[in-house]
């Protein structure tokens, strides 16, 4: 198993669906997870930190399930400036700084 | 405040040339990051830097890439000589210690023919 795995897409969906992706990963002892959006031919950017059950920022949400080993991020009322690549990360070991990088998934919101 | 700054943004070289990339990391942020990039992968961690020290180059492949921070601050990244298989996205990113947020620079897409 890769320590972290994302279905690479891409999912398309329209302007104000609800939209949700699921990472997995092997290290049952992580204990904290992170969303960056990349933009295309851009750099990534930290969408948000998980570091307990879940997360919530506006339209997005972030929970952990520890159990089954992934994290998922949903996204409601999508815009069409959310389309892009989303990664997910772990530290690697325990070590908050080195992370692990999932492939991404991309997302396209259509009008 | 400025972010992390890369240059050049895109360089396109012929095999078997040397190739620099250099990086400034955002003021006062002690840990800097290279990162590999392959399309459609996600980012791969080539070494970490804690002020000068490089404390992570295990993923470096040491043939042919180095890395040097020699002020704690600015830090470039070469390879001599490039290889096909070099063709990628290099990403700097920094951070304030440790444990925090690191946040990616624009990126060096390469392109070796």
């Amino acid at each position: 198993r890769k320590e972290v795995e994302q279905d690479p897409g891409p999912f398309n969906v329209p302007e104000g669906a609800t939209v949700a992706f699921n990472c997995t990963y092997s290290n049952s002892a992580s204990q904290s997870f992170f969303w960056y959006r990349q933009d295309c031919r851009k750099e990534p950017k930290l969408l948000m930190s998980v570091y307990s059950s879940g997360n919530e920022d506006g339209r997005f949400t972030a929970q952990l399930n520890r159990a089954s080993q992934y994290i998922s991020l949903l996204i409601r009322d999508s815009k069409l400036s959310d389309s892009a690549t989303y990664l997910c990360a772990l530290p690697k070991g325990g070590a908050t700084n080195k992370l692990i990088f999932g492939t991404g998934t991309l997302l396209a919101v259509q009008p | 405040e400025a972010g992390v700054v890369q240059s050049p943004r895109y360089k396109i070289i012929e095999k078997k040339q040397p190739v620099a990339f250099w990086c400034n990391p955002i003021s006062g942020h002690n840990t800097l990051y290279w990162y590999l990039q392959n399309l459609g992968q996600g980012p791969e961690l080539l070494i970490r830097y804690e002020n000068e020290e490089a404390v992570d180059d295990s993923q470096l492949p040491k043939d042919r890439f180095s890395a040097e921070r020699l002020k704690g601050v600015d830090s470039t990244l070469k390879i001599q000589p490039a290889e096909l298989g070099d063709s990628a996205v290099y990403l700097c990113a920094s951070s304030l210690g440790v444990f925090d947020t690191q946040y990616f620079g624009p990126g060096t897409r390469l392109t070796v023919l």
